[in-house]
């Protein structure tokens, strides 16, 4: 119940495509939906994030869709470009005053010139 | 700082030894995060420090694992007797309190047991 299940696990996108991830969950006490981009070396970077009672959240290029119903949450990433070429993880956090993130496995996505 | 820091950056060690892990989290920053990276999987979490509440000791795999965060600061992890799936990068996050912060993560610390 405390798992976060991602897919793809590998995608590949042409260059001004649109690249969608998506994650599923169980535990409904989830409140906190958080994306995470990482590149080759370093620490995963906070994307974008949203909370449940939101069904979509736009930052740019970057669109986070929820659907508390089905306890799935996706990523698209609009016009994708070389440069957003690395490994996106999806996380979830329970309610209270835990800040513990539960990480889907990632999402390795190149993008073709 | 104005990041995370992790030292060593990489670290061999023969299986069987003691290591050290450091993190030294964002000034300001009173919880603190490890999560353990292993190639081509997701990030399987550790031990969780907030304030000076108990941590949250869950995610450690083993009695060989520990973890300690001195002055509200600067946090060590330990593993004793090193075996080779401890090989992993061990990632360390921080964040000011409350619910709408998200982690800022060092570069981690790459263990090679060999």
């Amino acid at each position: 119940q405390q798992q976060v299940k991602q897919s793809p696990q590998s995608l590949i996108v042409q260059k001004g495509g649109i690249s969608i991830i998506n994650c599923a969950y169980e535990n409904t006490a989830f409140d906190y939906f958080p994306w995470y981009q990482q590149f080759p070396g370093k620490g995963p970077a906070l994307l974008i994030a949203i909370r449940p009672d939101v069904s979509e959240k736009k930052e740019g290029r970057f669109t986070i869709s929820f659907n508390k119903s089905a306890k799935q949450f996706s990523l698209h990433i609009m016009d994708s470009q070389p440069g957003d070429s690395a490994t996106y993880f999806c996380a979830a956090r329970g309610s209270g005053n835990t800040g513990k993130l539960i990480f889907g496995q990632g999402t390795t996505l190149q993008v073709k010139p | 700082g104005a990041g995370v820091s992790q030292s060593p950056s990489n670290k061999v060690t023969e299986k069987g030894k003691d290591v050290e892990l450091r993190c030294d989290p964002i000034s300001g920053h009173t919880a603190l995060y490890w999560y353990r990276q292993s190639l081509g999987q997701g990030l399987e979490f550790l031990i969780y420090f907030q304030g000076n509440s108990a941590p949250d000791k869950s995610g450690l795999p083993s009695d060989r694992f520990s973890a300690e965060r001195t002055g509200g600061s600067v946090s060590t992890l330990t593993i004793q007797r090193t075996q080779q799936e401890d090989s992993a990068v061990y990632l360390c996050a921080s964040s000011l309190p409350g619910e709408n912060y998200g982690y800022t993560f060092g570069s981690g610390t790459r263990l090679t047991v060999v």
